[in-house]
């Protein structure tokens, strides 16, 4: 069956533009969070989504970063005016309903930022 | 704040021995996850432990959850190459619905 698919699976931008990363969660799933990985580590939370609502943005580190979902499916994280230090992977993860249900993630975007 | 430690951070071994991985907290958790992560890929669930002082066998892999629920851990044995990657525990709160707390992750090499 379809699980979690993300895009672009690399992206490579120049310091200053916008970047949009896509998720598609897997069907049905209500909960949707983005992450961020740097090379080898943990995860570091950014968001999670209950259907269209963000109940937790806490872990967006600055006002460059926003993100939102779609018809309870579709989410875009999108990075404003990007730095260098926004390189990273960038999973997005789903889940049936509740936030400490599994989480199935996707494969990652990851961003650089020259 | 509630955190998950991770110990150790880093682990390089060879073919066949066995290691152990440590996830520690100070906080009671209602449950508790194990996720491997492979390079270029996004963690991958191996199991869920919920009662305090169970444990749980995955082939050569066994979990364990304290029996205060605060602290888990995973052995592995008689360690393969195929089994390199990044171990990830996350922690669900106990009481209200909150989201998974990760630690940070072990990071195994097993080397023919």
């Amino acid at each position: 069956g379809a699980g979690v698919s993300q895009s672009p699976s690399n992206k490579v931008t120049e310091k200053g533009k916008d970047v949009e990363l896509r998720c598609d969660p897997i069907s049905g799933h209500t909960a949707l969070y983005w992450y961020r990985q740097s090379l080898g580590q943990g995860l570091e939370f950014l968001i999670y989504f209950q259907g269209n609502s963000a109940p937790d943005k806490s872990g967006l580190p600055s006002d460059r970063f926003s993100a939102e979902r779609t018809g309870g499916s579709v989410s875009t994280l999108t990075i404003q005016r990007t730095q260098q230090e926004d390189s990273a992977v960038y999973l997005c993860a789903s889940s049936r309903g509740y936030s400490t249900d599994e989480q199935f993630f996707g494969p990652g975007t990851r961003l650089t930022v020259l | 704040t509630q955190l998950l430690e991770q110990s150790p951070q880093f682990l390089s071994i060879q073919e066949g021995e066995n290691l152990t991985v440590y996830c520690n907290s100070s906080s009671v958790f209602s449950s508790l996850q194990w996720y491997r992560q492979e390079p270029g890929e996004g963690p991958v669930l191996l199991v869920t432990v919920v009662t305090g002082g169970e444990v749980k066998k995955l082939k050569r892999l066994t979990f364990q959850f304290g029996d205060a629920r605060k602290d888990s851990s995973l052995h592995i044995t008689a360690a393969q190459p195929g089994d390199t990657g990044l171990y990830l525990c996350a922690g669900a709160p106990a009481g209200n619905n909150r989201k998974l707390i990760w630690g940070l992750g072990t990071s195994l090499a097993v080397n023919p």
